[in-house]
């Protein structure tokens, strides 16, 4: 079993959709998460780092849920842009080791 | 300035060569990392750099060897590499690592070096 795991994907979904994507990770020492977007022959970039609180920006909200180790994050009304694939990134303590799910492919038809 | 450059953008070399990768960034950041990723896999941690020192090698092969000159430049020399080594080559920095939590191990990636071993 991977030491985090995401919905295979892909998703495709219309534009204005609400879409979302759910990470679970095994280690119980993971101590930070974010979730990345990766466009295609580019790097990843942070989109969010993830909380037990939740937090949202914008159109994007994410969830932590530490007792069932479970990793969330909701799109609200899709654009074409949010077309990408996304990463669920898990760090232990000690801050060091890093493990990235293995992606979700998004795409946002007009 | 929330950059990380990297050079070359592409490189092709054969398995006898030996060549360099160069990372820099100038946020001040303190941990450094290095990642292979291969065509549709999420990005695999190499190395990671805290303080100019090695903390992490993930039993990465010694035909990578990786360098921190100090904490803005980060290299990773490679040597007698083989063709599935081909991939793309991230690097990565943070602010601070080692018992924190939250946004200071928020990664921001450079763009990547594009690697062709023939």
């Amino acid at each position: 079993r991977k030491e985090v795991e995401q919905d295979p994907g892909p998703f495709n979904v219309p534009e204005g959709a609400t879409v979302a994507f759910n990470c679970t990770y095994s280690n119980s020492a993971s101590q930070s998460f974010f979730w990345y977007r990766q466009d295609c022959r580019k790097e990843p970039k942070l989109l969010m780092s993830v909380y037990s609180s939740g937090n949202e920006d914008g159109r994007f909200t994410a969830q932590l849920n530490r007792a069932s180790q479970y990793i969330s994050l909701l799109i609200r009304d899709s654009k074409l842009s949010d077309s990408a694939t996304y990463l669920c990134v898990v760090t232990h303590t000690g801050g060091f080791k890093t493990i990235f799910g293995a992606g979700t492919r998004l795409f946002v038809k007009a | 300035d929330t950059e990380v450059t990297q050079t070359p953008k592409h490189l092709v070399m054969g398995m006898t060569n030996k060549k360099s990768l160069k990372c820099e960034q100038h946020m001040g950041h303190r941990a450094m990392y290095w990642y292979k990723q291969k065509a549709k896999k999420p990005p695999e941690l190499m190395f990671v750099y805290s303080y100019e020192k090695l903390s992490i090698n993930e039993s990465v092969p010694s035909r990578f060897s990786p360098e921190c000159p100090n904490s803005s430049l980060l290299n990773l020399h490679l040597h007698a590499l083989q063709p599935e080594d081909s991939a793309l080559y991230l690097c990565a920095s943070s602010q601070d690592l080692g018992g924190t939590s939250g946004s200071f191990n928020e990664q921001f990636f450079g763009p990547g070096t594009r690697l062709t071993v023939l």
